[in-house]
């Protein structure tokens, strides 16, 4: 529907496990990102690709782990996470990360850490 | 680094009421987006503001950026249920690294 496809849509992993979040855009897009939405808290820019190269890494802890394979897809490799880390996880694609165009998001991976 | 506040934090009104969303970067903003988002789902790209002083409208909705493009409104006029969700400011930090506002959370009562 909106272009951006996220899988899976929901995941609840233990604190021990290893798991990866996919996105895929079909828009022809330069640019993805991936942000965090936590609860009572505005969304937080994670990582910034473009041209399958890393841009941008905001302080964001080693246990998540980007991976861009190639323009149309982007990963976020996830191990020994905290349960703070519960969150939506949502991945965006624009047409240039250096131009103002707008945003285009996915629907999102509802991540629960117990 | 560069902050984006939204008042208020939630607004409940009455279908038929108006509402509005204010917006304050601590930066000037070479341009201002607005997003909905409805509950359960994701960030939907509504409009985007260039020009100082710029006001734009979308049937019911009307967008305005500041003089100074510090800051930017949203007014809904006469709101029905399909307007509810929250709607976020964003401002561009350096090309297109969006810094989403604190969002405005619009509900809607018949």
């Amino acid at each position: 529907e909106t272009g951006v496809t996220q899988t899976p849509r929901h995941l609840v992993m233990g604190m021990t496990n290893k798991k990866s979040l996919k996105c895929e855009q079909h828009l022809g897009h330069n640019a993805m990102y991936w942000y965090k939405q936590s609860a009572k808290k505005p969304l937080e820019l994670m990582f910034v690709y473009s041209l399958e190269e890393r841009v941008e890494n905001n302080s964001v802890p080693s246990r998540f782990s980007p991976e861009c394979p190639n323009s149309s897809h982007l990963f976020l490799h996830l191990h020994t996470l905290q349960p703070e880390d519960s969150a939506l996880y949502l991945c965006a694609s624009s047409q240039d990360q250096s131009r103002d165009t707008e945003a285009f998001f996915g629907q999102g991976t509802r991540l629960t850490v117990v | 680094g560069q902050q984006v506040m939204q008042i208020p934090q939630y607004q409940h009104v009455q279908e038929g009421e108006d509402f509005t969303t204010y917006c304050n970067s601590s930066t000037t903003l070479s341009n201002i987006q607005w997003y909905k988002q409805r509950p359960g789902g994701h960030p939907v790209f509504l409009i985007q503001l260039v020009k100082s002083g710029e006001v734009k409208k979308q049937k019911r909705l009307t967008f305005q950026f500041g003089e100074a493009k510090k800051n930017s409104s949203l007014h809904i006029t006469a709101t029905q249920t399909t307007d509810v969700g929250t709607y976020f400011c964003a401002g561009p930090r350096g090309g297109n690294k969006l810094t989403f506002g604190t969002g405005t959370q619009l509900k809607v009562e018949l």
